[in-house]
């Protein structure tokens, strides 16, 4: 059974650090493997998303990695802002081979960038 | 419209009650997923659909659960006889292939 975890649980950081969120699963069988940020009474915004074959995709101040065969991968902030507080969360799409593309969450990385 | 839109965005049920949760999802999109997020949890899977046929339910934690999607676009997830440990914040998401595009979820909790 898939199992995705999130270290650290929270972090708090001052305004302008870069800092890295790590997510690890279980089974490296795996479509592909997306992060989410959730503000609070908030549903979830798609950050980034890595396809199984890639390493890594970057949008902006925001970076993520796969390694699949270790079965991790990082989310990169950089020059973080208090806009950026949130909670993140990392999703795999394991591979069982059936129709659905369901998403298998971690329990997400609370975020606090203090100005 | 522009996302995926849920109502109500707050539903407060006595124990027993029967509840309805509904989906709009982005026009077009063909996979629509509901998932259970409980408080500090991670949303959990629970079911989903492929336009009006609902190919995987396995993650429904009781058959009080229920879910159709019957033109393939609005969905509604029921919860029959509402218990406690039901409270939770109900997110609906499509989907045109690999990318999900969540909606603001449905918090639903049962005094």
């Amino acid at each position: 059974k898939q199992e995705v975890t999130q270290i650290p649980a929270a972090l708090s950081v001052p305004e302008g650090e870069n800092l890295v969120l790590n997510c690890s699963f279980t089974d490296s069988a795996i479509y592909n493997l997306q992060w989410f940020r959730q503000d609070p009474g908030k549903g979830l915004t798609s950050l980034l998303l890595i396809q199984s074959s890639q390493r890594e995709q970057t949008s902006g101040r925001l970076n993520a990695s796969l390694d699949k065969s270790s079965g991790r991968s990082t989310l990169y902030i950089a020059a973080s802002q208090p806009g950026d507080s949130a909670t993140y969360l990392c999703a795999v799409v394991p591979y069982y081979g059936g129709a659905t593309n369901k998403l298998i969450f971690g329990t997400g990385t609370l975020l606090a960038v203090q100005p | 419209g522009a996302g995926v839109s849920q109502s109500p965005r707050y539903k407060v049920a006595k124990r027993g009650q029967d509840v309805a949760l509904r989906c709009d999802p982005i026009s077009g999109h063909v996979s629509l997923f509901w998932y259970q997020q409980a408080l500090g949890q991670g949303p959990e899977f629970l079911t989903y659909f492929q336009n009006e046929a609902q190919l995987d339910k396995s993650g429904l934690p009781s058959d009080r659960f229920f879910a159709e999607r019957p033109e393939g676009s609005v969905s509604t997830l029921k919860i029959q006889r509402t218990q406690q440990e039901d409270s939770a914040v109900y997110l609906c998401a499509s989907s045109p292939g690999a990318a999900a595009f969540f909606g603001q979820g449905t918090r639903l909790t049962v005094v």
